[in-house]
This record gives C-alpha cells, sequence and structure tokens, in this order.
C-alpha cells in the first residue's frame, strides 16, 4: 500500500509485559514521528526520527519507552513492564523531509490495551 | 495554557450548512499549520495545511489564518453527513513537531 502502515492493529496484553509495535512508513520519507493519543485528546508528540537516528525522543514518557529504526525505514517503538496508563492508540507518522512546513501523513494506529 | 485549544464541541449543523471551527495556539513563532479530519476509531487524515495570514479555500473546505491573533479556523460549507467526524487543529513547533488541540467533533445532521 502506498500508505504508513502500522501493525498490528490491537494488541491486549497484560500489566508487567513487553510489547513491540512497528510502523512501515511511506517509501522514500525519511522522517518518521510516533505519537500517542489517549481518549478524547489529540495526538501528543512521542519521538522523531531522521533517518536511522533518533533526532527528538523529549516526548517519550520514561524509561520504559524505547524506539528505533535501524535501516531508516520501519520503526518499532518499544514498551517494557507495561502498566494501565500505557493504554492509548499509538500512531506513527512519515514525511518526505523535515521543515516547518512538512506535511506528516499518519498510519491507522495501534490500539493498545493494558489488562 | 495549552499549546492548542479548540472549541471541544460537540458541533451540530444541519446538512447543507456551514460548519466553524475555531483553534487558537499560544507559540508565536509557529508558522505552519494544520486541520486533520479523524473519523472514529480511525487515524487523523491531513485536510488542509495554511502557512500565511488569509484564506485557503479547497472544494467546500476554506482554512483562515491570523498570526497577529494566533488564531485559525476552518469553515466547511455545504456540510454533508460524511463530515462527521472529530477535527484536530496541529501547530508546527520547531522544525518537526506538532502539537496537537482535543479536538472538535462535528455532527451534520441528515
Amino acid at each position: 500500500g502506498a500508505g504508513v502502515s502500522q501493525t498490528p492493529s490491537n494488541k491486549v496484553t497484560e500489566k508487567g509485559k513487553y510489547v513491540e509495535l512497528r510502523c512501515d512508513p511511506i517509501s522514500g520519507h525519511t522522517a518518521l514521528y510516533w505519537y500517542r493519543q489517549s481518549l478524547g485528546q489529540g495526538p501528543e508528540f512521542l519521538i522523531y526520527f531522521q533517518g536511522t537516528g533518533a533526532a527528538d525522543d523529549s516526548g517519550l514518557p520514561n524509561d520504559r519507552f524505547f524506539a528505533v529504526r535501524p535501516e531508516g525505514s520501519v520503526s518499532t517503538l518499544k514498551i517494557q513492564r507495561t502498566e494501565r496508563g500505557d493504554s492509548a492508540v499509538y500512531l506513527c507518522a512519515s514525511s518526505l523531509g523535515s521543515g516547518p512546513n512538512t506535511e506528516a501523513f499518519f498510519g491507522q494506529g495501534t490500539r493498545l490495551t493494558v489488562v | 495554557q495549552k499549546e492548542v485549544e479548540q472549541n471541544s464541541g460537540p458541533l451540530s449543523v444541519p446538512e447543507g450548512a456551514i460548519a466553524s471551527l475555531n483553534c487558537t495556539y499560544s507559540d508565536r513563532v509557529s508558522q505552519s499549520f494544520f486541520w486533520y479530519r479523524q473519523y472514529s476509531g480511525k487515524s487523523p487524515e491531513l485536510i488542509m495545511s495554511i502557512y500565511s495570514n488569509g484564506d485557503k479555500e479547497d472544494g467546500r473546505f476554506t482554512a483562515q489564518l491570523n498570526k497577529a491573533s494566533q488564531y485559525v479556523s476552518l469553515l466547511i460549507r455545504d456540510s454533508q453527513p460524511s463530515d462527521s467526524a472529530t477535527y484536530l487543529c496541529a501547530v508546527n513547533v520547531g522544525d518537526y513537531k506538532l502539537s496537537f488541540g482535543a479536538g472538535t467533533t462535528v455532527t451534520v445532521r441528515a
């Protein structure tokens, strides 16, 4: 497909478990972002990649959260020791480059439920 | 103060009417403004971007920007039931980060 692809679409996990969420950006897009959206709220920034490196991870809530993008394309968001408060929709977006006028396009999200 | 604030709604309009959505932002140096539409349970879809003061029209959508007032709006003309969704205002923070409002839910009554 031509859009941002995220897997799985839904993930239910037990408190304390480890989860990985995957994002496949639009082909050719060098910039990749992770956002988190809680019910009734707008997306909140987590981390930004330009190429393979995490250029800004200031939105990650704590050190249980980590993301990688080893080859500059697919990214994985990793959450250790999940907590019920981590339940949210995790959105991935990509853009052709970066800069203030850059348009970012979102994937369909992964709905994470921690029970 | 939140970086981006929107009318929480819900906003209910009859079919064929104009829906008017408002957004204010706090960072005076922001340069880019975006409107995303989000259907229930779906991802945000970019529908409008605006970078200069004034109006920008795209089909039934018009975005309006007033940087002096730190205000951006979205008008939906001839509203259709398919326009029923949550509309998210997003403002750039620096070169790549977007700050979103909480969204305004619009319901178009047939």
